[in-house]
């Protein structure tokens, strides 16, 4: 089992739709997380921190829930400009070498057709 | 541009030759990371410094390859005797201190093995 899974896709949703990616992680000593966004060809590019609470960034909402590992991402009102990757992170740390280490699933692909 | 860079972006090479990438962190990053990512996967992490101490090597990191951060500044890797599966993207990415909980990444190096 992949320690972070999510579906691969892809998804394809017409403009001004809303489109929701979910992700689970298997280390419940993960302690934080992430959803990047990497166009095709391009390095992996910070998106926005997920936090228990869930948090809002304009159009891109993410939720977190530690009890059943797992994390998702929701995008209202989707442009063409969001096709692209998204890749669910996990960070745990290992406390014997400082190494704080991010886990990438495999990424969800998304296509916003005009 | 005080991003992170690599260098080449590009590199074509046959089978049992030796290659070298090397990364500039952003300036004031004393963490730096080298990953691997193949076509329709997430970037895997390969090695990890600090400064110019390699904390971390995984498992997927063979005998074949080295890294090196002499001066705690950039970083080089290197393959040797090249095979036809080390054909991926090498991607390396930089953070602050304890909450370098953001990684920064380069463009990545695409390695091709004939």
């Amino acid at each position: 089992r992949k320690e972070v899974e999510q579906d691969p896709g892809p998804f394809n949703v017409p403009e001004g739709a809303t489109v929701a990616f979910n992700c689970t992680y298997s280390n419940s000593a993960s302690q934080s997380f992430f959803w990047y966004r990497q166009d095709c060809r391009k390095e992996p590019k910070l998106l926005m921190s997920v936090y228990s609470s869930g948090n809002e960034d304009g159009r891109f909402t993410a939720q977190l829930n530690r009890a059943s590992q797992y994390i998702s991402l929701l995008i209202r009102d989707s442009k063409l400009s969001d096709s692209a990757t998204y890749l669910c992170v996990v960070l745990a740390e290992f406390m014997d070498t400082g190494r704080r280490a991010l886990t990438f699933g495999s990424g969800t692909r998304l296509q916003v057709q005009p | 541009d005080t991003g992170v860079s690599q260098d080449p972006r590009h590199k074509i090479t046959k089978r049992g030759q030796n290659v070298t990438f090397r990364c500039d962190p952003i300036s004031e990053h004393n963490r730096l990371y080298w990953y691997r990512q193949t076509l329709g996967q997430g970037p895997e992490f390969l090695t990890y410094f600090q400064n110019e101490a390699q904390l971390e090597k995984s498992r997927l990191l063979s005998d074949r390859f080295s890294a090196e951060r002499p001066k705690g500044s950039f970083s080089t890797l290197e393959i040797q005797r090249t095979e036809q599966g080390d054909s991926a993207m090498y991607l390396c990415a930089s953070s602050f201190g304890t909450t370098g909980d953001e990684q920064f990444f380069g463009p990545g190096t695409r390695l091709t093995v004939l």
